[in-house]
């Protein structure tokens, strides 16, 4: 079976500290992976998703990236965080063929920027 | 511009029915989801919807009418445990994830 993994569940990082998250899938090749940021009561945005090894399409300007080195693989970065980027951030995969295919997401990371 | 409508917020008695409603406008369609969200948690799946009508799941139940951009989750002999709060998604022609704000569901008893 398929089983997703994300780490780590809580982070609080300083203003102008770098950030890596890490997010892994067991169990499928070749997912669609995403990169969902969602703040307080709001709705799920989508930061940045993958349709394979080194291909990343990026949904909102911002000073976050992701990079995909392996097919099951993806990490979300920052080089200097701001306090607007504290919120809960999620991964989800999704199987690459497949009309009802949802979306299968990792437990999530929770980011204190202070 | 793409937009899902749901409430914010809605309160039932445990052991009702409450009907959770969705309406969109995107660029396309290609299905609509439900998912269910608890507190500090990530989103699981509950739902699929691509043609009209209504899907049954258990006590769970969504319909979809594409021609009034309209969908809806009905919860049937609710329990505590259904306290969460309900995530509509539509897919749109680029095949990406539109999502609404979600709605929280609180469970009296």
């Amino acid at each position: 079976s398929q089983t997703i993994h994300q780490w780590p569940a809580t982070l609080v990082q300083p203003v102008g500290s770098p950030l890596s998250l890490e997010c892994t899938v067991e169990g499928t090749s070749n997912p669609n992976l995403y990169w969902y940021r969602q703040a307080a009561g709001r709705g799920l945005q989508l930061l940045f998703y993958s349709v394979g090894i080194g291909q990343i399409s990026s949904e909102v300007p911002q000073n976050l990236s992701a990079s995909r080195p392996q097919d099951r693989q993806f990490i979300l970065s920052s080089k200097k965080l701001l306090l607007s980027d504290s919120g809960f951030y999620l991964c989800a995969w999704r199987a690459s063929l497949g009309g009802g295919s949802g979306y299968t997401f990792g437990s999530g990371t929770r980011l204190t920027v202070v | 511009g793409q937009n899902i409508d749901q409430p914010t917020e809605m309160t039932a008695t445990e052991g009702a029915i409450v009907q959770i409603n969705c309406t969109y406008q995107t660029s396309g369609f290609n299905g609509l989801f439900w998912y269910q969200q608890h507190a500090g948690e990530a989103p699981t799946f509950l739902s699929y919807n691509v043609l009209d009508g209504l899907e049954e799941k258990g006590r769970f139940s969504s319909f979809l009418s594409r021609s009034k951009g309209y969908s809806y989750l009905l919860l049937k002999e609710l329990q505590m445990k259904d306290s969460a709060s309900y995530l509509c998604a539509v897919r749109d022609s680029n095949y990406q994830l539109i999502w609404g704000a979600g709605t929280k569901l609180i469970i009296k008893p």
